[in-house]
């Protein structure tokens, strides 16, 4: 079973509009979790951390709910720049060992 | 902004062959990391090193491979005898204590022919 699941898409979207992902991930024991974003051929980026209460960086908001083991990430008011891969991160028991979902493509055109 | 170093960003080797990836973690950072990916694949965890020792590898961390930071600066993966199917980008990651985030330098590809 994956540790980190993710729907590959590629979500693609017009300028301006609201496009949100999901994640499922399989340890329970996980105890912090991350989205970043990918670039074709570059490093991954932290894009935020995700907490329990529900987090939101500007136009970003990431939500958690450990019940379910499922964690969002909704874009809001998409701009050209946003086209990337969006990948899920969970960590293992400890915090030494990340979890990397297979990312979701998101492409918005103009 | 501090950031995290990789050299060098491209590496042709032949099968068999010993190579050496380097990283620069970010400066006050205690806890590095090794990732791979392979094309077209997602990141895979491979090691986790704190305090001049691995806290955690995956199962493909094997006995082909080794970590280490030989000085107050640097923290390498050796790979002994590359293998075709070792051809990936390599990522280094470092964090700082009491911090969950992780850092990743730009990578390494390695190309194993």
């Amino acid at each position: 079973r994956k540790e980190v699941e993710q729907d590959p898409g590629p979500f693609n979207v017009p300028e301006g509009a609201t496009v949100a992902f999901n994640c499922t991930y399989s340890n329970s024991a996980s105890q912090s979790f991350f989205w970043y974003r990918q670039d074709c051929r570059k490093e991954p980026k932290l894009l935020m951390s995700v907490y329990s209460s529900g987090n939101e960086d500007g136009r970003f908001t990431a939500q958690l709910n450990r019940a379910s083991q499922y964690i969002s990430l909704l874009i809001r008011d998409s701009k050209l720049s946003d086209s990337a891969t969006y990948l899920c991160v969970a960590t293992g028991r400890g915090i030494n060992k990340f979890y990397f979902g297979s990312g979701t493509k998101l492409n918005v055109k103009p | 902004e501090p950031e995290v170093t990789q050299t060098p960003s491209h590496q042709v080797t032949q099968m068999g062959q010993e190579v050496i990836l380097r990283c620069v973690p970010i400066s006050n950072h205690l806890y590095f990391y090794w990732y791979r990916q392979i094309l077209g694949q997602k990141v895979e965890f491979l090691v986790s090193f704190y305090n001049n020792e691995i806290s955690e590898k995956s199962e493909i961390f094997d006995d082909q491979f080794s970590v280490e930071r030989p000085d107050g600066s640097n923290f390498t993966l050796k790979i002994r005898s590359t293998k075709l199917e070792d051809s990936a980008m390599y990522f280094c990651a470092s964090k700082a204590p009491l911090y969950n985030e992780q850092f990743f330098g730009p990578g390494t590809r390695l190309t194993v022919l």
